[in-house]
């Protein structure tokens, strides 16, 4: 049971272009989000984070949307840069140390 | 300040052999987890430790899987027989522990096990 979707697996970007990546969930007792950057051959490292008590987070480039009543959440990054091609991957939490991953996107942004 | 330690960074073996797979998390960091992430798939867990006590362990194959976490610090996780479809990257992570919103995962760099 996947309660935390990815839908798309690949994106592709111009540099200097917006890039938004999608997120959706199941579970209603989440209340944290994070989102995390993975480059081949290295673990996940961890890139902002959102609480349920807000609908926006901003970290340079970085910006975290959360839409509870759709159970939706997106990340923006703007500008773009060929360094931001990694996989990204959404993760949920209820209020603890429990983490559920969704399946990754794969980002290309092109030079 | 050190980050999640894990080895080997590879590993190759036969199916049914046995494989360890071994983690040192963030000094301090009460709470050790092992997941499994299969080539195009999000990481799955397989055991959350709460300083040497199982939180849960829900998703391990317990019929070929073990883990343990001596004295709350570092961690092993054990496979055998391995099979085929064991073949992934471990991944093992580390957080504060302390329940509350805000926490966050810090992960290793990994053990890809290819089984043959």
């Amino acid at each position: 049971d996947q309660q935390v979707k990815q839908n798309s697996p690949s994106l592709s970007v111009q540099e200097g272009r917006i890039s938004i990546l999608n997120c959706d969930y199941t579970n209603s007792m989440f209340d944290y989000f994070l989102w995390y950057k993975k480059y081949p051959a290295e673990g996940p490292t961890f890139l902002i984070s959102i609480s349920s008590i807000k609908d926006k987070n901003e970290d340079g480039r970085f910006t975290v949307f959360l839409n509870k009543s759709a159970k939706h959440l997106s990340l923006h990054i703007v500008p773009s840069q060929p360094g931001d091609s990694a996989v990204y991957f959404c993760a949920a939490s209820p209020t603890g140390n429990q983490f559920y991953f969704g399946t990754g996107t794969s980002l290309t942004v092109i030079p | 300040e050190a980050g999640v330690a894990q080895s080997p960074r590879y590993k190759i073996i036969e199916k049914r052999q046995s494989v360890a797979f071994w983690c040192n998390p963030i000094s301090g960091h009460a709470t050790l987890y092992w997941y499994q992430q299969i080539l195009g798939q999000g990481p799955k867990l397989l055991i959350q430790f709460q300083n040497n006590g199982v939180v849960d362990d829900s998703q391990l194959p317990k019929d070929r899987f073990s883990a343990e976490r001596l004295k709350g610090v570092d961690s092993t996780l054990k496979i055998q027989p391995a099979k085929l479809e064991d073949s992934a990257v471990y991944l093992c992570a580390s957080s504060l522990g302390v329940g509350t919103t805000g926490e966050k995962l810090f992960f290793g760099s990994g053990t890809q096990l290819s089984v043959l």
